[in-house]
């Protein structure tokens, strides 16, 4: 079993749908992150959390650390959130990255 | 500021050959770092660096050699490639040394064929 796992790893959803995507993970950790990879290959940082919620313009990320689960979620998804969102889990001696979840947004 | 730069975008290497994959950061990032993204696997650390002179092993570092002998500069060198080290390289840069601490900057990546 992967130290850190995602669901789904497809998603397809149409404009303005809420989109949730899920991370599990079975390390304990000291903070997580999530990425996401544009369709041409490139990697950004979206969030750094180490417990509750944080929020960027549509996007909201949350941490359960008792549960060891994290979620991020899209509202009013559009076309250009298309992309691999990546969970990746950090402890003091290692980074894990989940195989990530693939978005695509339709009109 | 360019913030993490990798060359080259992408590179065809026969079986045997050896090159070498350039990163630089002008961020003056403690961490630097190697990535390797293959099909259906999350992103796997080859190497890794916490400061100018220090450099560690990762996940999978046979097959690959690494320096730090600048703060902005972290080059990763294929020995001998192999069919198996085809991939998607991505180097990564951290202001904190305790990578976890703070987020990951990625360079474009580089896609790497040996045939």
């Amino acid at each position: 079993k992967n130290e850190v796992e995602q669901s789904p790893q497809n998603l397809t959803a149409q404009e303005g749908e809420f989109i949730t995507i899920n991370c599990s993970y079975s390390v304990g950790i000291s903070a997580l992150h999530w990425l996401q990879q544009h369709p041409g290959g490139g990697i950004v940082s979206l969030f750094m959390l180490s417990s509750g919620k944080k929020k960027h313009g549509r996007l909201i990320a949350t941490i359960n650390i008792q549960e060891k689960h994290s979620s991020l979620h899209i509202t009013a998804s559009h076309p250009r959130d298309s992309a691999v969102y990546i969970c990746e889990a950090g402890t003091a001696s290692k980074l894990t990255f989940g195989t990530g979840t693939r978005l695509q947004v339709t009109l | 500021n360019a913030g993490v730069t990798q060359t080259p975008k992408f590179q065809v290497l026969k079986t045997g050959q050896s090159m070498t994959l350039q990163c630089a950061q002008d961020m003056n990032h403690e961490y630097m770092s190697w990535y390797r993204q293959d099909p259906g696997m999350g992103l796997r650390l080859i190497h890794y660096s916490v400061g100018a002179g220090i450099t560690d092993q990762g996940e999978v570092p046979n097959g690959y050699n690494v320096s730090r002998s600048t703060t902005e500069d972290f080059p990763l060198r294929l020995l001998s490639a192999a069919p198996s080290q085809t991939s998607v390289y991505f180097c990564a840069s951290s202001y904190s040394a305790q990578a976890y601490n703070s987020p990951l900057h990625f360079g474009n990546g580089t896609r790497l064929t040996v045939t």
